[in-house]
């Protein structure tokens, strides 16, 4: 069974620079898996930032984007600010038509 | 705006039923598929299921296969989970998901107990 993997955690700086990835536990992650980013903060709904790669949701500060790096889809948060510490969780369409989510990487911003 | 609005959670012993409710409003709904997500006490967040514009593809996760059914009524622009022989495992908050759009529910708590 095929896995998507995150980092666990990540710190950044504020108004630094931090690229998350998204991965697979057995081959690539490409545009045709619609990589999914989300963010939720404790006690909330997620919210979405990223659907389809690339594609900001409506009210997305054009810092956070999203893309393919190598073989993994990958969120950018660029000038990082406090409020962006949550977890960040990616969500991948599987070839069966199934979608999986990662395990999340816990950001601390400090 | 666009608006998912959850209801029918509560506690259920082991091996009861309960059926979710999602009424979608600020969009054609009839246009989307549509998504389940659950996640459990201090844990991530878990695909369940999807259902297509028509009703007529459905997907769900190994966990709940057989045991839980995506449904919708576009008249009503709703979107149901009917889940069975529920188990303690199956502890969750429930969130209806448009992922084209990135739209979210508030959720809805679903507690599997004796």
């Amino acid at each position: 069974q095929t896995v998507v993997t995150q980092e666990p955690s990540f710190s950044v700086s504020p108004g630094g620079t931090v690229t998350l990835t998204c991965g697979l536990s057995s081959g690539s992650v490409s545009t045709t898996d619609n990589a999914v980013w989300c963010q939720q903060t404790p006690g909330q709904a997620p919210r979405t930032l990223i659907y389809g790669t690339n594609v900001r949701s409506s009210g997305v500060p054009d810092r956070f984007s999203g893309s393919i790096l190598g073989n993994k889809a990958a969120l950018t948060i660029t000038g990082a600010q406090a409020d962006d510490e949550s977890d960040y969780y990616c969500l991948l369409n599987m070839r069966s038509g199934i979608w999986v989510f990662g395990g999340g990487t816990k950001l601390t911003v400090l | 705006e666009v608006q998912l609005v959850e209801s029918g959670g509560g506690l259920v012993q082991p091996g009861g039923s309960l059926t979710l409710s999602c009424v979608a409003s600020g969009f054609t709904f009839s246009n989307f598929w549509m998504h389940w997500v659950r996640q459990a006490p201090g844990k991530g967040l878990e695909w369940v299921a999807n259902i297509n514009q028509d009703g007529s593809q459905k997907k769900y996760v190994d966990s709940v296969k057989g045991r839980v059914t995506i449904s919708r009524d576009n008249a009503k622009n709703s979107l149901y989970l009917q889940m069975d022989s529920l188990r303690a495992d199956d502890t969750a908050i429930y969130y209806c998901m448009r992922l084209t759009g990135g739209d979210w529910g508030h959720g809805a708590l679903v507690t599997v107990s004796s």
